[in-house]
């Protein structure tokens, strides 16, 4: 079956700009979870969503948002973005909380 | 404050050679530790999953130890490959927080 699926792949944006990062789980997976991975931070937790609810919220600003609709996919939301949101993102999916997670491929993100 | 170190930071290795990569944490309580592969530029893989009552868990030539008392986990990795180039991730659930902690990951070079 299809694994999970992150678009786009690559984005560049400049500063003051927002994005949004798409996510689709693997089919049957109702849990999805963001990170973000830097060199320098290794991967970093974001949020986690699940059955449309987040359940759990890492400690970034709130220009990251994000939301989960009812067929189980999920978007990220970065809002007036700043030099240092340069970062691959990555998604996660898996059938439940606590269940063992599968990774998309990660977009990478640019800002210029 | 709930910590994963890994060690060591990185790790050249002859192919064919064995290897250990040390995981320690101060999460706790937790409910389980995992062990990632990831590829540069591509998403983490899991490669072994464990809870606090599992000693050693094995993925073909992966395997995976945990002491739940020294708060110590380690990765064996036997007759190493070259697409075993990677850097390994270990990840401890905290289970009173419902998170996921995050070490920063060897890296793993193995040298034909």
């Amino acid at each position: 079956k299809a694994g999970v699926t992150q678009t786009p792949r690559y984005l560049i944006k400049t500063r003051g700009q927002q994005v949004t990062l798409s996510c689709s789980p693997i089919s049957g997976h109702r849990s999805v979870s963001w990170y973000q991975q830097t060199p320098g931070q290794g991967l970093q937790f974001l949020f986690e969503y699940f059955s449309e609810t987040q359940r759990n919220k890492g400690n970034f600003p709130g220009r990251f948002s994000g939301r989960q609709f009812s067929n189980s996919r999920s978007e990220m939301n970065v809002s007036t973005l700043e030099l240092g949101d340069s970062a691959l993102y990555l998604c996660a999916s898996s059938f439940s909380t606590g269940d063992i997670q599968y990774f998309g491929a990660g977009t990478r993100l640019s800002v210029l | 404050k709930n910590q994963v170190e890994q060690s060591p930071q990185s790790l050249i290795i002859l192919e064919g050679k064995n290897c250990t990569l040390q995981c320690n944490y101060t999460v706790s309580p937790f409910s389980n530790l995992r062990w990632y592969k990831q590829d540069t530029g591509r998403g983490p893989v899991s490669l072994t999953i464990m809870t606090f009552s599992e000693n050693t868990k094995s993925n073909g030539r992966y395997t995976a130890t945990l002491d739940a008392d020294t708060k110590q986990s380690s990765l064996h990795i036997t007759a190493s490959q070259l697409s075993d180039s990677a850097s390994y991730i270990c990840v401890v659930r905290d289970t009173g927080f419902q998170k996921l902690v995050f070490g920063t990951g060897t890296r793993l070079l193995v040298s034909p």
